[in-house]
Parts: structure tokens; sequence; C-alpha cells
């Protein structure tokens, strides 16, 4: 039974560019969340996705996008990148009623 | 607003001692309780939760935490701790207005010296 699936796992982008990041979630889970964990610090809670919609969100900017397939698979836009917004990215899924979330190892995005 | 505190940076023990990682909550309600760790360049790999029930959770590698409701603490805890423990060590909590969304701690990096 596959865990949560992230892809990429590293990734290089220059200030301004917009990167995509993607999730597939455990099987049997329909409810997919982002967070975003910077160095040294603890995962702070971009948004959630379920059925197909962003349910609720934390406190980033518009910048920050995302999608959810009819699969439950999500992906994470992110527009005009900063410095600030190299981190690694974590995908969290869970299934709807129930508390067990499930995180995949997470995407390294660094920007130069 | 709910929250998780872990007053220690970093706990350093000796392989076969007791470990102890500390974490006090703050929430309105009953509060859902979760432990994780990270290994190095590695995602959140779940230890344990308490939800309601028994105080005392047991989890995953021998690890266990035990929940006090007066003193509003989650402490993690280890009989024997192993080199292998030494990562980086989470304390979260459901946020109240959403199931999905967790609310992590700062973490603890702790370190078990052979």
């Amino acid at each position: 039974d596959a865990g949560v699936t992230q892809s990429p796992t590293h990734l290089i982008k220059t200030r301004g560019q917009q990167v995509t990041l993607r999730c597939s979630p455990k099987s049997g889970h329909d409810t997919v969340s982002w967070y975003q964990q910077a160095l040294g610090q603890g995962p702070q809670f971009i948004f959630q996705y379920y059925e197909e919609e962003e349910r609720q969100r934390g406190n980033f900017p518009d910048r920050f996008s995302g999608h959810q397939f009819p699969n439950y698979s999500s992906e994470l836009n992110v527009n005009a990148l900063l410095l600030g917004d190299s981190a690694l990215y974590l995908c969290a899924s869970r299934s709807q009623g129930h508390y067990g979330y499930t995180f995949g190892s997470g995407t390294r995005l660094t920007v130069v | 607003a709910q929250s998780v505190a872990q007053p220690e940076d970093q706990v350093n023990v000796a392989e076969g001692n007791p470990l102890t990682v500390k974490c006090t909550y703050s929430v309105s309600g009953n509060p859902y309780l979760f432990w994780y760790v990270q290994y190095p360049n590695r995602g959140l790999q779940f230890l344990l939760k308490y939800i309601t029930g028994d105080n005392l959770v047991k989890g995953s590698y021998g690890f266990e935490a035990e929940f006090n409701k007066s003193q509003t603490s989650f402490h993690l805890k280890k009989p024997s701790a192993l080199v292998s423990d030494s990562a980086l060590y989470f304390c979260a909590v459901r946020d109240e207005s959403s199931a999905s969304k967790i609310i992590f701690g700062s973490g603890t990096r702790l370190s078990i010296r052979p």
C-alpha cells in the first residue's frame, strides 16, 4: 500500500519563476493538505483540498494556489517565486471523518 | 487560537536511559494531539495520537505519550533510548475549525549519545 507520493524530490528555481509541485495521496484518502516547512521551523498549513475545492487556507498569499483532480491527486502552484519561498513542501492526506494524517517525504524547493 | 509549545530546542540523552520530550498545548475545546518524527531530509512520520480515552497513548517504535489535562501537557516518552531515535520531533494539535489543519510546534531535536 503506497503512502503519499510527492514529486519532484528536489527543485531549483530562479526568483520570479513559477513552480508546480505534485502529490498523490495514500490509497483510500480523499483529502489533501499542503504545508510549508522553512529551515529550522515546524510545518505551516497552506491549504486543504477536498472534492476538488479549496476548503481551508492558511496565512499564505494568493501566489500560492492549488488544484485537486478527480483521482484525489493534487498540485501546489507558486507564482512569482521569492527567495523566502525556499522550503520543504509537504503534502498530507487523510480520509474524511478520520484523523489519520499521512505525510509525504516532501519537495525541497530552492529559489536562487 | 490553538497552539502547541515545545520548550526545549534540544534534548540530549545517553543510550539506554529514559527520554522525555515536552509539549504543552492551548485549545478551547477537547484537544486532538499528535507526535511526529522527522529524520534528515525526510518528511514527517506519525508516532502517535491522542483523541480520547486512556491518558497514556502507545505509539510506534516504543514511544508513548502521556496526556495531562490539568497541566495541558502531552509529553513524549520512551523507557530506553536508542541512538537511532536521534531526530527532530514535532508535537501538533488539530485546528478546531478544520480537521485537516494541523498546528505544529517548533520542534525538539533529540540527540542520543552512545
